[in-house]
C-alpha cells in the first residue's frame, strides 16, 4: 500500500539557518503531494501542494519539488524564523484514493 | 478559521464512557474524514464519509463508530472508552474528488479518557 517516510525530529535549528526536511514516498501510479504544518494548539493547515512530477508547491517562503526519480518531495526553507516552529506532515493522496496518507511528522524548533 | 467546525475543544470523561464529537465541514466539502492523532501512533485515518455514505474505513476501533447527517455535518461515536483512547480528534472535509484536492482541517478535540 501506500506510505510516507519523514525525517525523524525533533529538529532543532537557529533563526535564519536553512531548512530541509526529507520525506519519501511508496505508491503506485502518480499521487500527489502535500506538506501540512500543525502549530502548537491548533490542526493541520495545508502549506503547499505539487500534483504532477517535476512540480513544485511553494509557500510562506517554504519550497518543495516532486521527484519521481527518487519519490522524494523534501520541504525546504532559506531562512528560517522562530514563527516557524511547528510539527511538519508530509502527505499523498494517490488515484482511486481519497484518503490523504502522512507521515509520521517532524517536530521543528527555531531558537532565536 | 478554516471553516471547519469541531465540538467540543476539549473533553474529559471516564473509563467505560461514551462521548460524541461533531463535526460540521466547510461550506459545499460533500467528504469528511476522521483522524486520531495521538503521540506514539501519529496520525491515524479512522473513517470517511462522502453525502452521507460511508467512503473509506481505516484503522477504527469496533467501539467506535461515525455517521454524516443530511446537512452534511458528522459525529464521531466512542463507546465503553479505555485510557488509551485519550487523543486529539481531528474532522477533516475536502471538495469531491480531484486528486490535487487536500483536506481543510478543524481544530480539534481533544478526548482525555481518565
Amino acid at each position: 500500500g501506500d506510505s510516507v517516510t519523514q525525517m525523524e525530529g525533533p529538529v532543532t535549528l537557529s533563526e535564519e539557518a536553512f531548512l530541509t526536511i526529507n520525506c519519501t514516498y511508496t505508491a503506485t501510479g502518480y499521487p500527489s503531494l502535500f506538506w501540512y504544518v500543525q502549530y502548537p494548539g491548533e490542526g493541520l493547515q495545508l502549506l503547499l501542494k505539487a500534483t504532477k512530477a517535476d512540480d513544485k508547491g511553494s509557500n510562506k517562503g517554504f519550497e518543495a519539488t516532486y521527484r519521481k526519480e527518487t519519490t522524494s518531495f523534501h520541504l525546504e526553507k532559506g531562512s528560517v524564523q522562530v514563527s516557524d516552529s511547528a510539527v511538519y506532515f508530509c502527505a499523498l493522496k494517490n488515484f482511486g484514493n481519497e484518503k490523504l496518507t502522512f507521515g509520521t511528522g517532524t517536530r521543528l524548533t527555531i531558537i532565536p | 478559521d478554516s471553516g471547519v467546525t469541531q465540538t467540543p475543544k476539549h473533553l474529559i470523561t471516564a473509563t467505560g464512557q461514551r462521548v460524541t464529537l461533531r463535526c460540521s465541514p466547510r461550506s459545499g466539502d460533500l467528504s469528511v474524514y476522521w483522524y486520531q492523532q495521538s503521540l506514539d501512533q501519529g496520525l491515524q485515518f479512522l473513517i470517511q464519509y462522502y453525502n452521507g455514505e460511508e467512503r473509506a474505513k481505516g484503522n477504527i476501533l469496533e467501539r467506535f463508530s461515525a455517521q454524516q447527517f443530511p446537512d452534511l455535518h458528522s459525529e464521531l461515536n466512542l463507546s465503553s472508552l479505555e485510557l488509551g483512547d485519550s487523543a486529539l480528534y481531528f474532522c477533516a472535509s475536502s471538495a469531491a474528488r480531484p486528486l490535487g484536492y487536500g483536506y481543510t482541517f478543524g481544530s480539534g478535540t481533544r478526548l482525555t479518557v481518565v
